[in-house]
């Protein structure tokens, strides 16, 4: 079966660190994978996807960026982190065939910025 | 393009009383519908799917949603609430093919009273 992990669990940096946030999917081959971000009370505000390794589409400009380096990993980065990158990161893939798509989530990342 | 309405921010109920949740689509063709449910500081989990069929979907956790064109509807119901069930519930729409980006809605927070 498919399974999705995120790392870390839970994050605290300061203004103006990097960032790099994991997710990995295992049990599946060629996923679409995305990035999602929950702020406090809101909804999710998906961030980038990836249909493939290299391919990467983003949806929201703004100082985050992402890359896929290997098939079923999905990688979120910032050089300089902002006050407003707080969140609850969410990484998500795609199953089934084409009419039967379902997205499935991982764990998450909580990321406090101090 | 796709959107969907969550109209209710907060719900609350006692335990042991009946749940609905509702959501609204707007979407041009068919749709494919869903109902994810998160509890504090986790990922989202699946609850159920329609994608085409029977209307009236069971789904996990005694969970069912009916999908209702003429109302462009999709609520999720649940006869006998437990305490377990208190979380954030979002209802997604989403469409075949491409790249594949459902939408979201802003999410129904559910607090259950004992």
């Amino acid at each position: 079966s498919q399974t999705i992990h995120q790392w870390p669990a839970t994050l605290v940096q300061p203004v103006g660190s990097p960032l790099s946030l994991e997710c990995t999917v295992e049990g599946t081959s060629n996923p679409n994978l995305y990035w999602y971000r929950q702020a406090a009370g809101r909804g999710l505000q998906l961030l980038f996807y990836s249909v493939g390794i290299g391919q990467i589409s983003s949806e929201v400009p703004q100082n985050l960026s992402a890359s896929r380096p290997q098939d079923r990993q999905f990688i979120l980065s910032s050089k300089k982190l902002l006050l407003s990158d707080s969140g609850f990161y969410l990484c998500a893939w795609r199953a089934g065939q084409a009419g039967r798509e379902t997205q499935y989530f991982g764990p998450g990342t909580r990321l406090l910025v101090l | 393009a796709q959107s969907v309405t969550q109209p209710d921010i907060h719900i609350t109920v006692s335990e042991g009383a009946s749940l609905e949740l509702r959501c609204n689509y707007s979407y041009g063709a068919t749709p494919y519908l869903f109902w994810y449910v998160q509890s504090p500081g986790q990922g989202l989990q699946l609850l159920l799917k329609y994608f085409s069929g029977d209307t009236l979907v069971q789904g996990i956790k005694g969970f069912e949603a009916e999908f209702k064109r003429s109302q462009s509807s999709f609520n999720l119901r649940k006869p006998s609430v437990h305490w377990s069930d208190a979380a954030e519930y979002f209802c997604a729409v989403g469409a075949g093919g491409g790249s594949y980006i459902p939408t979201f809605g802003r999410g129904t927070s559910l607090i259950v009273h004992p």
